[in-house]
């Protein structure tokens, strides 16, 4: 059974900080991860994807993985309000289905 | 590209009655994915099409769940019956290739009472 662990929050920050949101995963044979973002009541949209070792960044997003640790992280620098959401990571190998933790929700205060 | 549509986007039907979800994915992917999100299991793939062909369905929980792609604009989701542990919010997505990204239609929103 493949297993994504995220904590699941709240995780507040205020505006202007980095939010920190982190991730682990049991399968050792992932590839690819995903990182998605949902509003309240909303579907989750694709924001980050990684898939060597090392950080990836994207404006203000940067992506960490570690196969090693079987962990992977996100980083959003000059936190904003509208970056209140929950945030999934999900994992996959080869070319097999997404799985997906619970999601870590973020509140970003003014 | 208009992306996923599904319909209704919300239904409240009672215990026992068979409800159908429908879906229309983004035109050219070939990748058709059905989840179902609720707070205690989070998102969880249900069943997945490729082409039209359903590839894998371990995650449907019971046979009172049905899914169907007739062709390569629609799908559908059935449940029959009905039960309140059903309710949850059903989202489709697809993809073009297994390896693209998913992207999730707006969700339908489902109470069983």
């Amino acid at each position: 059974q493949k297993e994504v662990e995220q904590n699941s929050g709240p995780l507040s920050v205020p505006e202007g900080a980095i939010a920190s949101l982190n991730c682990t995963y049991s399968d050792r044979g992932s590839q690819s991860f995903f990182w998605y973002r949902q509003y309240s009541g909303k579907s989750p949209e694709l924001i980050m994807s990684i898939y060597s070792n090392g950080d990836k960044e994207d404006g203000r997003f940067t992506a960490q993985l570690n196969k090693a640790s079987q962990y992977v992280s996100l980083l959003i620098r000059d936190s904003q309000p509208s970056d209140s959401a929950t945030y999934l990571c999900a994992v996959k190998e080869g070319y097999s289905t997404l799985t997906f933790g619970k999601g870590t929700m973020l509140l970003v205060s003014p | 590209d208009a992306g996923v549509i599904q319909s209704p986007r919300h239904e409240v039907t009672e215990m026992g009655q068979e409800v159908t979800l429908r879906c229309k994915p983004i035109s050219g992917h070939d990748y058709l994915f059905w989840y179902r999100q609720t707070m205690m299991r989070g998102l969880e793939l249900l069943i997945y099409f490729n082409n039209n062909v359903p590839i894998d369905d371990s995650g449907m929980p019971e046979d009172r769940f049905s899914a169907k792609m007739p062709n390569a604009s629609f799908s559908t989701l059935k449940i029959q019956p009905s039960e309140p542990r059903d309710s949850a919010v059903y989202f489709c997505a697809s993809s073009a290739g297994g390896g693209g990204t998913q992207y999730f239609g707006p969700g339908t929103r489902l109470l069983v009472l």
